[in-house]
């Protein structure tokens, strides 16, 4: 069973604060990574995606990938309330065709 | 921007019934996915289709589901008898892909929310 693991949180920052966001799988074969965002009953919105060792930015919002390490996070600076959603961490499985989800978790931006 | 759509957005029916979901995916995209989200759970991986064939299923998706692009803009998901416990958010995804790794990535449309009476 390939696992994606999140802590379900709630994870609660102040605004402005820098909210980090981790994620370990168990496929060590995986390649490709992702972060959606979801409100609740809404679908999942891409964030980013991050297919490399090392970070990648893009504005506020940067993934980090750890293959050695199996985890993978994302990091949202100067955090907004507006930020405040489920967080899901996604997985290509070896297959290259189902996405393989972590429960997510819930991050609170208070002001 | 293109989007993916789905209908429709709420479906009741009642158990042992046939409900068809549909979708369609972003004009240029080749491979489309059917996920179910159950109440308080994560998002879980149904079926992926390309070339008019199934690529891959999950444990859930037996031989109550099928799918099928019947004209070749929409993608369906049948459910044959439904039961209470399919009752979730169904979300259709689409990909562009050329299985480029540094490529893939799956949009989501906005689901339909079954309900089994």
């Amino acid at each position: 069973q390939k696992e994606v693991e999140q802590n379900s949180g709630p994870l609660s920052v102040p605004e402005g604060a820098i909210a980090s966001l981790n994620c370990t799988y168990s496929d060590r074969g995986s390649q490709s990574f992702f972060w959606y965002r979801q409100y609740s009953g809404k679908s999942p919105e891409l964030i980013m995606s991050i297919y490399s060792n090392g970070d990648k930015e893009d504005g506020r919002f940067t993934a980090q990938l750890n293959k050695a390490s199996q985890y993978v996070s994302l990091l949202i600076r100067d955090s907004q309330p507006s930020d405040s959603d489920t967080y899901l961490c996604a997985v290509y499985s070896n297959s290259g065709y189902a996405l393989n989800f972590g429960k997510g978790t819930s991050l609170l931006v208070t002001p | 921007e293109p989007e993916v759509t789905q209908t429709p957005s709420h479906q009741v029916t009642q158990m042992g019934q046939e409900v068809i979901l549909r979708c369609v995916p972003i004009s240029n995209h080749l491979y489309f996915y059917w996920y179910r989200q159950i109440l308080g759970q994560k998002v879980e991986f149904l079926v992926s289709f390309y070339n008019n064939e199934i690529s891959e299923k999950s444990e859930i998706f037996d031989d109550q589901f099928s799918v099928e692009r019947p004209d070749g803009s929409n993608f369906t998901l049948k459910i044959r008898s439904t039961k209470l416990e399919d009752s979730a958010m169904y979300f259709c995804a689409t990909e562009t892909s050329g299985r480029d790794v540094s490529t893939d990535t799956q949009y989501f449309g906005p689901g339909t929310r079954l309900t089994v009476l």
